[in-house]
């Protein structure tokens, strides 16, 4: 098993461009969310999805988008990326809402020029 | 809009000291208050799930309570080591999502 991975795991974007970050998970886990973590704020929930086909806005979504058309893949869409945006984004699943946010993957560091 | 809290925001102690913190999360829509530990340069791992007002949970030196009738967690650590040295992340699970609080960076000092 992989576990919950992330691509990719750096990227460099200048101001306006836009650009998809994959969430993968083997576990046939039902529950995926997306957290981007910023100095002194700890995790905040961006996007989740309760099942395949299905998605919903967390605390922060606001110049993001997401996608679950295979129930092992969450996407996370920024159609054009700010400087606000730069930060650690680390996507999770878990089988129940008992797990919590469950797996994290290993994170994707973005900076926005 | 769900709040949860933690506090303090970070703590410096000495290595055998024991510690606690502690996390403040809403009382209604409860499902379930998670405990992680989280490493620089690392992903977030679980330590604990709790689900039952009253419920406690002991992992080696580590431990949490749970209060859902007020919105409380503890965690404590008794003797800290170094090695404790992290973020610890409380989490509050309902309504379909988990929130996660700001965290209480620990520093253990050998």
């Amino acid at each position: 098993n992989a576990g919950v991975t992330q691509t990719p795991k750096f990227r460099v974007l200048k101001t306006g461009q836009s650009m998809t970050l994959l969430c993968a998970q083997d576990m046939n886990h039902e529950y995926m969310y997306w957290y981007r973590q910023d100095p002194g704020m700890g995790l905040r929930l961006i996007h989740y999805s309760v099942g395949e086909g299905t998605t919903a806005k967390g605390e922060v979504p606001d110049g993001y988008n997401v996608s679950r058309l295979k129930k092992q893949n969450f996407l996370l869409g920024l159609e054009s990326a700010a400087p606000s945006q730069t930060s650690v984004y680390f996507c999770a699943s878990t089988r129940s809402l008992e797990g919590g946010a469950g797996f994290f993957g290993p994170g994707t560091r973005l900076t926005v020029l | 809009i769900l709040n949860v809290e933690q506090s303090p925001q970070s703590l410096h102690v000495q290595e055998g000291d024991s510690t606690n913190f502690t996390c403040s999360f809403p009382s209604s829509n409860f499902y379930a208050l998670h405990w992680y530990r989280w490493e620089t340069a690392k992903s977030p791992e679980a330590l604990f799930v709790m689900t039952l007002n009253g419920d406690e949970k002991k992992k080696g030196r580590i431990s949490a309570t749970l209060n859902t009738k007020e919105g409380y967690s503890y965690l404590y650590i008794k003797g800290s080591q170094p090695e404790d040295s992290a973020t610890y992340l409380c989490a509050f699970s309902g309504g379909f999502k988990t929130i996660f609080g700001a965290g209480t960076r620990l520093f253990v000092k050998a």
